[in-house]
């Protein structure tokens, strides 16, 4: 099955440096690769996602980029702010298999003012 | 529109004992998957259900199981209960095709502690 993992597992960084977390996954066929955000204490909620059609995505100051050929796929958030703080997840599936998404350990992000 | 929905919030169980939990997806979503939260570890796949039916299971033993029912709404049924099953269980839904619609939903979680 899809085994994801996640790099680095905590990350802090000054407001208003950029952030970068990567993933890799194991299952060539994986065609659908979100991110989710966890605030403490919150419910993981999705903030980007890009299908295997697409090599980058981006979202005012998040980006997402997808490198198929060496299966791996990265978050970048620019102009980071306090409120980023969060523990940050990426997943994997294959959508037109098994819908179930495989998540990484998650990346404990930390913005200090 | 109500979001996913999971009962109850927080659930105390003593070791041996049975854990129910309850989740209720968005209206029209088909699909609810589980998810094991252990306290400062990743989300682990547990069950997705989908149309009634169990189409996959993650690397959990029997006694966790659950169903899903015709308006959709599941349950999830941990027997036996040990410690190292204290964590948050968060549920979410989407309809068969979550990459179309972005993904899934999640819910707030059932909170399960065991004593």
């Amino acid at each position: 099955g899809e085994n994801v993992e996640q790099h680095p597992s905590t990350l802090s960084v000054q407001e208003g440096d950029s952030a970068v977390i990567k993933c890799t996954y194991s299952d060539s066929a994986s065609n659908y690769f979100p991110w989710y955000k966890q605030e403490l204490g919150k419910r993981p909620q999705l903030i980007i996602d890009i299908r295997s059609n697409v090599g980058e995505k981006k979202d005012q100051r998040i980006a997402v980029t997808l490198n198929k050929t060496a299966k791996h796929f990265s978050l970048h958030i620019t102009e980071t702010q306090p409120e980023d703080s969060a523990v940050y997840f990426c997943a994997a599936s294959i959508t037109y298999n098994n819908n179930d998404m495989r998540f990484g350990a998650g990346t404990r992000l930390t913005v200090k003012p | 529109e109500a979001g996913v929905t999971q009962s109850p919030t927080h659930l105390i169980k003593t070791r041996g004992q049975q854990a129910t939990l309850r989740c209720s997806p968005i209206s029209g979503h088909t699909s609810v998957y589980w998810y094991q939260q252990a306290l400062g570890l990743g989300l682990q796949f547990l069950l997705w259900y989908d149309e009634g039916e169990e189409r996959n299971r993650g690397n959990f033993p029997p006694r966790f199981s659950g169903r899903q029912f015709p308006n959709y709404s599941s349950e999830l049924n941990v027997n036996a209960l040990e410690l190292e099953d204290s964590a948050l269980y968060l549920c979410a839904s989407s309809n068969l095709f979550p990459a179309q619609v972005g993904g899934y939903t999640f819910g707030s979680g059932t909170r399960l502690t065991v004593v």
